[in-house]
């Protein structure tokens, strides 16, 4: 069984910068990938990227590219997501979950998330 | 806007059984039988309950099951409980970056 647990809420100011984490147990975190989702109030799922703890290797969303950078700390079995610049828009549950990927064509792909974090509200108001 | 279409609502009284579908592309749900589902409750985090198109991960409930037709991906849910009032997701490989708009399923 895999256990996902964040860090607590964040409130930040717009132009600010914010890193919530996601301290995975249970499992061999250095073979494991970690994607990163978040939700706005009210709204639906939507996926920022994924990291590889074995390779460091990263994917983003295109919509978040040069704002975002995930992480891993293997020797703490820790995930990161710093996100920055941040916009009254960014304000929503951000969600860590262990990601299973597939190699088709040579392209490694996540094609579902199997264990999920609680989520960190992050909050962004002036 | 999601690459993967999903009714805003459906709904379903206690016993029946309801079905959400998920429609793609060729390019996604038309070439890979990889879609997963996912079950959100209310303040909670997002739970998988299917994958691989028609998999179940251990502890989830048998009444729960899925297909695919062409571009198109349903959920099935048999016996209705009020337990199953919730928001419900799919996602493909070749839009795995991309979640569905998201059903939300009400227990009359």
């Amino acid at each position: 069984q895999v256990q996902l647990v964040q860090s607590g809420a964040e409130g930040k100011k717009p132009g600010a910068s914010v890193k919530v984490s996601c301290k995975a147990s249970g499992s061999t975190f250095r073979r494991s990938e970690i994607s990163w989702v978040r939700q706005a109030p009210g709204q639906g799922l939507e996926w920022m990227g994924w990291i590889s703890a074995y390779s460091g290797h990263t994917d983003y969303a295109q919509k978040f590219q040069g704002r975002v950078t995930m992480t891993t700390d293997t020797s703490t079995s820790t995930a990161y997501m710093e996100l920055r610049s941040l916009r009254s828009d960014d304000t929503a549950m951000y969600y860590c979950a262990r990601v299973r990927v597939i190699t088709i064509s040579g392209v490694v792909t996540p094609y579902y998330f199997d264990y999920w974090g609680q989520g960190t509200l992050v909050t962004v108001s002036s | 806007q999601s690459a993967l279409t999903q009714p805003a609502s459906v709904s379903g009284s206690p016993g029946q059984s309801i079905t959400i579908s998920c429609i793609g592309t060729s390019s996604d749900i038309g070439s890979y039988s990889l879609v997963s589902w996912y079950q959100q409750h209310p303040g909670n985090a997002p739970k998988l309950i299917i994958y691989e198109g028609t998999k179940r991960p251990s502890g989830v409930s048998n009444r729960f099951s899925a297909s695919k037709s062409g571009n198109t991906a349903s959920l099935t849910i048999s016996g209705l409980q009020a337990e199953d009032e919730a928001d419900y997701y799919c996602c493909s490989y070749g839009t795995a970056s991309v979640f569905g708009g998201g059903t939300k399923l009400t227990v009359l």
